[in-house]
C-alpha cells in the first residue's frame, strides 16, 4: 500500500495567517491526490483534486501544489471556519489511501 | 440535490456480521458515471477506504478487508450495502458512504456517517 504522511500533525495558527500542510507519498502517485476538510462530528468535506483543482464551492483562499510524492495545502489566510483537520488522499494506486491528518487549531 | 444516507445497527458482536445501508436520493445510483463507496474512521484516527462498488455491479475491495467485506447494490430501492464478516472490535469505526467520481478515485459527496461499535 502506498503511505500518505502528512506534516506537521497539529498546525496553530491565527485567523489572517498563511498555513501551508505537506503530505509525501511513499511512492510516485504523479498527480493523483486530492484533499480534504473535516470537522468534528462531521463527514470530510471534498476541498481540492488531481492536487490543485479546487472542487466547486470552495474558496480561492485555498490552493494545493505538487507533484510526485510530495504535494501542499496552503491556505492563504486563514478564517474562523477553517480550523479543522485536513487529509489528502492518494488515488493512484488501489487501495486508496489517506494521510493520518493535520488538525489546524486556534494560536 | 444528493443526500446520501447511512443506516443500520449501531452495535455488533465480535464475530458477528455488520450490515449497513445508503439510500441515495436526488440521484439514480443506477445511472451513470458514479461509483458508490464505504470509508470508515476509527475513533479518533484517519479515514480508511474499504470498498467501491460501480453502477454496472463491478465491485473493488480494500485488499486489507477483501476476504471479509461485500459491497452490493439495491437498484429497485435505490440503496448500496456493505457486510463485514467475523468483526472485532478493530472493526469500530464511523462508516461514510460516499460517491466516487469517474476515471478519478477521489469521493466528492459523502453521507453524515455512522458509528458502528463491536462490543459483547
Amino acid at each position: 500500500d502506498i503511505q500518505m504522511t502528512q506534516s506537521p500533525s497539529t498546525l496553530s495558527a491565527s485567523v489572517g495567517d498563511r498555513v501551508t500542510i505537506t503530505c509525501r507519498a511513499s511512492q510516485t502517485i504523479s498527480s493523483w491526490l486530492a484533499w480534504y476538510q473535516q470537522k468534528p462530528g462531521r463527514a470530510p468535506k471534498l476541498l481540492i483534486y488531481k492536487v490543485s483543482n479546487l472542487e466547486n464551492g470552495v474558496p480561492s483562499r485555498f490552493s494545493g501544489s505538487g507533484s510526485g510524492t510530495e504535494f501542499t495545502l496552503s491556505i492563504s489566510s486563514l478564517q474562523p471556519d477553517d480550523f479543522a483537520t485536513y487529509y489528502c488522499q492518494q488515488y493512484s494506486i488501489n487501495p486508496w489511501t489517506f494521510g493520518q491528518g493535520t488538525l489546524v487549531d486556534i494560536k | 440535490q444528493l443526500q446520501l444516507q447511512e443506516s443500520g445497527p449501531g452495535l455488533v458482536k465480535p464475530s458477528e456480521t455488520l450490515s449497513l445501508t445508503c439510500t441515495v436520493s436526488g440521484y439514480s445510483i443506477s445511472s451513470p458515471p458514479y461509483y458508490w463507496a464505504w470509508i470508515r474512521q476509527p475513533p479518533g484516527k484517519g479515514l480508511e477506504w474499504t470498498a467501491t462498488i460501480h453502477y454496472d455491479g463491478s465491485t473493488y475491495y480494500n485488499p486489507s478487508l477483501k476476504s471479509r467485506i461485500t459491497i452490493s447494490l439495491d437498484k429497485s430501492k435505490n440503496q448500496f450495502a456493505l457486510k463485514l464478516n467475523s468483526v472485532t472490535a478493530a472493526d469500530t469505526a464511523v462508516y461514510y458512504c460516499a460517491r466516487r467520481v469517474l476515471g478519478m478515485a477521489y469521493f466528492d459527496f459523502w453521507g453524515r456517517g455512522i458509528l458502528v461499535t463491536v462490543s459483547s
